[in-house]
């Protein structure tokens, strides 16, 4: 059974810089996993920011950026606002029997 | 526009079928693979099955043998045909749309859910 890790919670101020990460018990997480990220508030369906790495949705701010980064893929948010507090989603994609696995999710709080 | 509108959720006993619906407007299902995703109360998400566009299928082993996916392109809508639910397919069911780009692979919309309550 394939795992795929976030960080739990992480806290960043208006303003700065975050980085979140999504790695896969299965090694090094690369491009061909194509690693999707998504953002959901309460009570609301997730919405999709980023595709296959580093591919911004035609709705998604600039401020957020996908990469690869020491092995795992990376969410990183520069210029944080209070809305974008918020839970993120890593995707990976596997293939095979198990094909897409979600991270478990890092609730964001912007204070 | 491309939206996703589900139906069918509701309250059902343990052992019970729900058949959940998925009408998609502004492209083809059948140029798209279709994705279910659910998420239990107060966790994180789930994908259940998956509907290629070849016509090949995926099941969570959690799901297997008891849920089935399919579509009529006819209507543009996808199907989760639930059996011998148990309570612990409690969730919200999210269908969800798959696009194989040319940079990737990519599941960008999604429609607003549609809960499932398994529960005597």
């Amino acid at each position: 059974q394939t795992v795929v890790t976030q960080e739990p919670s992480l806290t960043v101020s208006p303003g700065g810089t975050v980085t979140l990460t999504c790695a896969s018990s299965t090694g090094a997480v690369t491009g061909s996993y194509y690693p999707n990220w998504f953002q959901q508030k309460p009570g609301q369906a997730p919405r999709a920011l980023i595709y296959s790495t580093n591919n911004r949705q035609a709705w998604t701010p600039a401020r957020f950026s996908g990469s690869l980064l020491g092995g795992k893929a990376a969410l990183t948010l520069s210029g944080v606002q209070p809305e974008d507090e918020a839970d993120y989603y890593c995707l990976l994609y596997f293939g095979g029997a198990q094909p897409w696995v979600f991270g478990g999710g890092t609730k964001l709080t912007v204070i | 526009e491309v939206l996703l509108v589900e139906s069918g959720g509701g309250l059902v006993q343990p052992g019970g079928s729900l058949r959940l619906s998925c009408a998609a407007s502004g492209f083809s299902v059948s140029s798209n693979f279709m994705s279910w995703v659910r998420q239990a109360p107060g966790k994180g998400l789930d994908c259940v099955s998956v509907f290629y566009t070849g016509g090949a299928t995926y099941y969570a082993d959690s799901v297997k043998g008891r849920f089935t996916i399919s579509r009529d392109t006819s209507k543009n809508t996808v199907y989760l045909q639930m059996n011998s639910l148990r309570a612990e397919d409690t969730a919200v069911y999210f269908c969800v749309r798959g696009v194989d780009t040319a940079l990737g692979l990519s599941l960008d919309y999604w429609g607003q859910g549609a809960l499932v309550t398994v529960s005597s």
